[in-house]
């Protein structure tokens, strides 16, 4: 069965350095999300892309966060210069339909970031 | 804005029993779907069952089963013959695009 990936699958990086968390969506799906989950706490939307543009972002998601498709396969997040509360998991979903006609959203495994 | 409330922070089970986690939403929107995740401590987050809106009949997927009630907004999830492996935490979700979750429940099964 087809299923998102994610590396790596930890992170650790100093405060006020670049991270970039890669995901491999299905293959055929268009829509894609990012979310983050802090330890102990709900999980929550960052932002979702589609037809390589964002359609919709949260009020997290500031100037030190983008997202990318560099190519057919994968979705990235970048974190321009890590603060201390970016510390948390971050999960990758694709879908392959949004809204209307919306479909499941598959999850990746998710990427736990450490910033010391 | 959509919300998302899991009024249970932790349940408890005995094994082979039957539980419900409670689940209630917010929304103005008439098409949208409900999922309920499972976390265990992998922090992987695992499609239990889902539910679109559009449909009155509840889903059901092996020992789990939703009692989706659109009018009241509520829409709990009954885990029955529990087993151990199904302690973990369990999500809520609505999804209308974006998913919203809500705080999650520990579930605890006893042997």
């Amino acid at each position: 069965e087809p299923e998102v990936t994610q590396t790596p699958s930890h992170q650790v990086t100093q405060m006020g350095q670049e991270v970039i968390l890669r995901c491999v969506p299905i293959s055929n799906h268009l829509y894609f999300y990012w979310y983050r989950q802090i330890l102990g706490q709900k999980v929550e939307f960052l932002v979702s892309f589609y037809n390589n543009e964002i359609s919709e972002k949260s009020e997290i998601f500031d100037d030190q966060f983008s997202v990318e498709r560099p190519d057919g396969s994968n979705f990235t997040l970048k974190i321009r210069s890590t603060k201390l509360e970016d510390s948390a998991m971050y999960f990758c979903a694709s879908s392959f339909f949004d809204r209307v006609g919306t479909d499941t959203q598959y999850f990746g495994p998710g990427t736990r970031l450490t910033v010391l | 804005a959509q919300t998302v409330t899991q009024s249970q922070p932790e349940m408890s089970v005995q094994e082979a029993e039957t539980v419900t986690l409670s689940c209630t939403y917010d929304t103005s929107e008439s098409d949208y779907y409900l999922f309920w995740y499972k976390q265990p401590p992998s922090r992987q987050m695992i499609l239990v069952i889902r539910q679109e809106a559009y449909k009155q009949q509840n889903a059901t997927e092996n020992r789990f089963s939703v009692n989706f009630q659109k009018a009241a907004k509520s829409f709990s999830l009954k885990i029955s013959d529990s087993q151990l492996g199904d302690a973990a935490m369990y999500f809520c979700a609505y999804n209308a695009g974006k998913s919203t979750f809500g705080d999650g429940t520990t579930l605890t099964v006893k042997p």
